[in-house]
């Protein structure tokens, strides 16, 4: 059973447009949520976080959308460049201690690609 | 400030070979995790420590995984036998605390191919 999911594994955007990546998650009990991006032979580098208590966080080119009724957040960049093509990876995380605090349970990535 | 370091960067073994993964935190980081990552997936958690001490190991193939970290500070994670679905990137990450509203700080990653 896959607690964060991100149902596009691909996504293409033209240069200069926004990207929209999407994710979705079931356990309730997550109420931080982390975008992470990896470039190929690299690990993933932290991009961008947003609390349960807010519904946006904005951070230059890039915001990231909860809707905690849905349990859905996405994650816009605008505008799209280049140097973005990555794979994104969704995260989200508890706060009980000795149960789901500080551990990010991931979602299989979507792959980004920006189109010149 | 110097990145988590991870060696080998890639290994490649045959089953029921053992192998070893080694990895040093950022200096000052109290959480340490072992994530395996299979081709196409999401990073799992295999282990998470606090300190020298084990947070979570719920989801370590405890009959041929095994982790340790002495002194709080480097980490090692092993297998023994492996494999062939241990073919996998085996990523190290580390943060400030162990605390949900922290991000984690990955290594390159070691990618274990198993034949």
């Amino acid at each position: 059973d896959q607690q964060v999911k991100q149902n596009s594994p691909s996504l293409s955007v033209q240069e200069g447009r926004i990207s929209i990546l999407n994710c979705d998650y079931t356990n309730s009990m997550f109420d931080y949520f982390l975008w992470y991006k990896k470039y190929p032979a690299e690990g993933p580098t932290f991009l961008i976080s947003i609390s349960s208590i807010k519904d946006k966080n904005e951070d230059g080119r890039f915001t990231v959308f909860l809707n905690k009724s849905a349990k859905h957040l996405s994650l816009h960049i605008v505008p799209s460049q280049p140097g973005d093509s990555a794979v994104y990876f969704c995260a989200a995380s508890g706060s009980i201690p000795g149960t789901n605090a500080g551990k990010s349970t991931f979602g299989d990535g979507t792959t980004l690609t920006v189109k010149p | 400030e110097a990145g988590v370091a991870q060696s080998p960067r890639y290994k490649i073994i045959e089953k029921r070979q053992s192998v070893a993964f080694w990895c040093n935190p950022i200096s000052g980081h109290a959480t340490l995790y072992w994530y395996q990552q299979i081709l196409g997936q999401g990073p799992k958690l295999l282990i998470q420590f606090q300190n020298n001490g084990v947070v979570d190991d719920s989801q370590l193939p405890k009959d041929r995984f095994s982790a340790e970290r002495l002194k709080g500070v480097d980490s090692t994670l092993k297998i023994q036998p492996a494999k062939l679905e241990d073919s996998a990137v085996y990523l190290c990450a580390s943060s400030v605390s162990g605390t949900a509203n922290t991000e984690a700080f990955f290594g390159q990653g070691t990618r274990l191919t198993v034949v």
